[in-house]
């Protein structure tokens, strides 16, 4: 069985705080990691992907990928209230883990 | 932006009542998805499709439901009796073929069984 876990919070920060939200997976075939932030009431939208070990930065985003502990996290720089979302992780065949709720508080 | 599309956006069935809901993935997309989110909870896989033939499917997507391709453009998922645990938010999902192409998401359709 593929299982994607991730730490379902819920996550408070305040506002301007570094956010950090981890995932690891059981399948040490995956190759494509994804984070996607889903709104209450609203589909999944892609954030970003990573593929290749190490950090791959967009923006205020950063995903960091180590393929041997397998585990795959994102942080949220300078967390703004528009910010609060659940944050869900997807490996390559399109799993999600449980997604983390995270609230930025003003 | 080409985006999916679903329909409807809110279906209101009866237990034991056969529903279709529909789907038009980006047209050139190959892999096509279904989800489904029940209020509070999780987005569970249900079944993925390339090729016209199911690829994947979880342990959810039992003999109740079902897939099709009925067109060049529709992606379809038949649920043929349905219960009322099946209310839930049904997601449509479709990927391009490279590798690490990520999913794009309809805006789902909400199922309510009453």
């Amino acid at each position: 069985q593929k299982e994607v876990e991730q730490n379902s919070g819920p996550l408070s920060v305040p506002e301007g705080a570094i956010a950090s939200l981890n995932c690891t997976y059981s399948d040490r075939g995956s190759q494509s990691f994804f984070w996607y932030r889903q709104y209450s009431g609203k589909s999944p939208e892609l954030i970003m992907f990573i593929y290749s070990n190490g950090d791959k930065e967009d923006g205020r985003f950063t995903a960091q990928l180590n393929k041997a502990s397998q585990y795959v996290s994102l942080l949220i720089r300078d967390s703004q209230p528009s910010d609060s979302a659940t944050y869900l992780c997807a490996v390559n065949d399109m799993r999600f883990g449980a997604g983390t709720r995270l609230t930025v508080k003003p | 932006e080409p985006e999916v599309t679903q329909t409807p956006s809110h279906q209101v069935t009866q237990m034991g009542q056969e529903v279709i809901l529909r789907c038009v993935p980006i047209s050139n997309h190959l892999y096509f998805y279904w989800y489904r989110q029940i209020l509070g909870q999780k987005v569970e896989f249900l079944v993925s499709f390339y090729n016209n033939e199911i690829s994947e499917k979880s342990e959810i997507f039992d003999d109740q439901f079902s897939v099709e391709r009925p067109d060049g453009s529709n992606f379809t998922l038949k649920i043929r009796s349905t219960k009322l645990e099946d209310s839930a938010m049904y997601f449509c999902a479709s990927r391009a073929l490279e590798t690490h192409s990520p999913l794009h998401f309809g805006n789902g359709t909400r199922l309510t069984v009453t």
